[in-house]
């Protein structure tokens, strides 16, 4: 068996501010993806990447940069946080069509 | 486009009480759709519930049933008998095995009352 991991598991932000989330994962898998989900929706596939330093866009990925630098870890940017946004963001790895998810980060924006 | 629409919640039952959650997808851009449905317990991370790649075949996990009906673009969720452990929210899901990406449904939060 294997586990994702994301941190932080709460993030507070303020407007503008550029925000980092993390995501570590030790099934070996080589594809991982960020979603968001917004209270009431589903996810939504913000990046993903089918490798090391791949990176494709989703249909949500204005507004956000991602990175992978390792097979094993997948981090993504809000980079300009915009005002009273809420939102949970979860990682997820995959083989074939299988994927398994993080716990999530819950961020609120102030 | 592609797309999955299933049971809108809140959803009670009583327990003992059998159960369906509907899902009917929409896959004009997909040759060869995968179904899902994941699963989310309080508290926990989101994880696959069941899945079926094959039009016609049923998937099944944890007492919970769903078959892959392409004349009706169909996957709905059930359970004969469900407990109060089954309480959860669950999604549905439409995939591609020549694509990375996973459509979901917005969820259905399913309370079992004892």
């Amino acid at each position: 068996g294997g586990i994702i991991t994301q941190t932080p598991k709460f993030l507070i932000g303020q407007e503008g501010q550029k925000l980092t989330l993390k995501c570590q994962q030790n099934f070996n898998h080589d594809t991982m993806y960020w979603y968001r989900q917004d209270s009431g929706k589903g996810l939504r596939l913000i990046y993903y990447s089918i490798t090391e330093n791949d990176l494709q866009k989703g249909d949500l990925s204005e507004g956000y940069d991602a990175s992978r630098e390792k097979k094993s870890s997948f981090s993504l940017t809000v980079t300009s946080a915009q005002k009273n946004e809420m939102a949970v963001f979860l990682c997820a790895s995959s083989i074939g069509t299988e994927q398994y998810f993080g716990p999530g980060t819950r961020l609120t924006v102030l | 486009g592609d797309s999955v629409t299933q049971t809108e919640g809140p959803v009670t039952v009583s327990e003992s009480e059998s159960l369906i959650i509907n899902c009917t997808y929409s896959a004009t851009s997909i040759a060869y759709p995968n179904l899902f449905w994941y699963v989310r317990y309080p508290g926990e991370g989101l994880q696959l519930l069941l899945k079926v790649i094959t039009a016609g075949q049923k998937g099944s996990s944890r007492g919970f049933e769903a078959t892959y009906n392409k004349e009706t673009t169909s996957f709905h969720l059930q359970k004969a008998s469900v407990q109060e452990s089954d309480s959860a929210v669950y999604y549905c899901a439409l995939g591609s095995s020549g694509s990375w990406q996973l459509i979901f449904g917005s969820g259905t939060q399913l309370t079992v009352m004892p």
